[in-house]
């Protein structure tokens, strides 16, 4: 099983700053088989990114995916009120799919 | 538009069973993989099954294998998964998700709550 670790934990940011987001696998995930989901609370998780770096439908292009191999990044440019949020990594290359721990974006 | 509805969600004891129904509609049911993810409170998502259109390829994970079942009836658009002896650990929101990769779609989640 492919272990997903995020980091950090949480991220204290302001408004209009960038975000950067880590997830390391323990395992090399094959074809850049990684998404990102961000998750508000009460809802369920919302795909951000698949393919490491390719944006799903109606996703804004301040939110990149970059990476290979164990080491995956998701970054936003310019962070938005409304991308105050946990998110989430997750492998798709192998069975089990398995999701990273989280990291939390909160408002500094 | 597509929408995924959970039910059959609640308080259950342990070594209890409860059955989850999700109807799906705003899309053609018979032709999508369909999982079921699981989260538990302040953790990330586990993937819990996934069924083929067909049902007849499952994955189950090996946290509930031997005690959870997919199941599908593509004639009532509806995706189920029977829980038998449900373990405290067991205590999560269980999501209905169109495909086994990266859903896009998602129900709102039915709680289980596993206690004595």
């Amino acid at each position: 099983e492919i272990v997903l670790t995020q980091s950090p934990g949480t991220l204290s940011l302001s408004p209009g700053e960038r975000a950067t987001l880590s997830c390391r696998a323990s395992q090399s995930v094959s074809s850049s088989y990684l998404a990102w989901y961000q998750q508000k609370p009460g809802q369920a998780p919302r795909l951000l990114i698949y393919g490491a770096s390719t944006r799903a439908t109606g996703i804004p292009d301040r939110f990149s995916g970059s990476g290979s191999g164990t080491d995956f990044t998701l970054t936003i440019s310019r962070l938005e009120p409304e991308d105050f949020a946990v998110y989430y990594c997750q492998q798709y290359g192998s069975s089990p799919r398995t999701f990273g721990q989280g990291t939390k974006v909160e408002i500094k | 538009q597509v929408q995924l509805v959970e039910s059959g969600g609640g308080l259950v004891k342990p070594g209890g069973s409860l059955r989850l129904s999700c109807a799906a509609s705003g899309f053609s049911f018979s032709d999508h993989y369909m999982s079921w993810i699981r989260q538990a409170p302040g953790k990330g998502p586990e993937w819990v099954s996934y069924i083929s259109s067909s049902g007849t390829s499952i994955y189950t994970a090996d946290s509930v294998k031997g005690r959870f079942t997919i199941s599908r009836d593509n004639a009532k658009n509806s995706l189920y998964l029977q829980m038998n002896n449900l373990r405290a650990e067991d205590t999560a929101v269980y999501y209905c998700a169109r495909g086994q990769q990266t859903p896009v779609y998602w129900g709102q989640g039915a709680l289980v709550t596993v206690s004595s």
